[in-house]
């Protein structure tokens, strides 16, 4: 099985602040067509898991601007460029490469 | 709109059996691959099993592999987790979530989940 790592465990944030996620897999995560099969969610308190990014970079319907995926091969960084409020929660990674899909162990990410 | 709901979660003891439904609408349910995620309490999201669209092809987490079987039925749009033999350590929110035809295939639409309690 692929094994995510994130880091950190906790991050706490100032709004209007930059935040980054780092996450990395037990191995690559580049498929044949030259993709990365890595994904990124957030579950907001009381909430179930909403997409953010899909193939590594590439923001799912809907998600501000100010979220943006990098990274390649077995090391990828979410970062947001100005924490609002409204991005507490937990994210996670998610390799769609092989089954079994396995996740990152979350980054909870609160306002200091 | 997508929409996923989940229900049939509750309360059963060691070695029960369970039947989680998920119902879908918004969305052509029948061209999609399908999925189950659970969450322990205060835990993690972790992968149980996966059906392609006609259901003649699925997928499971050794966890689970020979006790819960996962199918659908597309004429009623409905997903289902067949979970025998339980165990406490099966506790969780159980997800469905749709795998989106696009890109690396990522869970685009998720349900708000339907809880499994196994305790005596």
């Amino acid at each position: 099985d692929i094994v995510m790592t994130q880091s950190p465990l906790s991050l706490p944030v100032t709004p209007g602040e930059p935040a980054s996620i780092s996450c990395r897999s037990s191995q690559s995560l580049l498929h044949t067509n030259r993709y990365n099969y890595l994904d990124w969610y957030l579950q907001k308190p009381g909430q179930s898991p909403q997409l953010l990014i899909y193939l590594g970079s590439s923001r799912a319907s809907g998600v501000p601007d100010r979220f943006s995926g990098s990274g390649s091969g077995t090391d990828f960084t979410l970062r947001i460029s100005r924490v609002e409020a409204e991005d507490v929660g937990v994210y996670y990674c998610m390799q769609t490469l092989q089954t079994p899909l396995t996740f990152g162990g979350g980054t909870k990410v609160e306002v200091k | 709109e997508v929409q996923l709901v989940e229900s049939g979660g509750g309360l059963v003891q060691p070695g029960g059996s369970l039947r989680l439904s998920c119902a879908a609408s918004g969305f052509t349910f029948s061209n999609y691959w399908m999925h189950w995620v659970r969450q322990a309490p205060g835990k993690g999201l972790v992968w149980v099993s996966r059906i392609n669209s006609d259901g003649s092809s699925t997928s499971y987490a050794d966890s689970v592999r020979g006790r819960f079987t996962i199918s659908r039925d597309n004429a009623k749009n409905t997903l289902y987790m067949q979970m025998n033999s339980l165990r406490a350590e099966d506790t969780a929110v159980f997800y469905c979530a749709r795998e989106g035809d696009y890109g690396d295939f990522p869970l685009d639409f998720w349900g708000r989940g339907t809880l499994v309690t196994v305790s005596s």
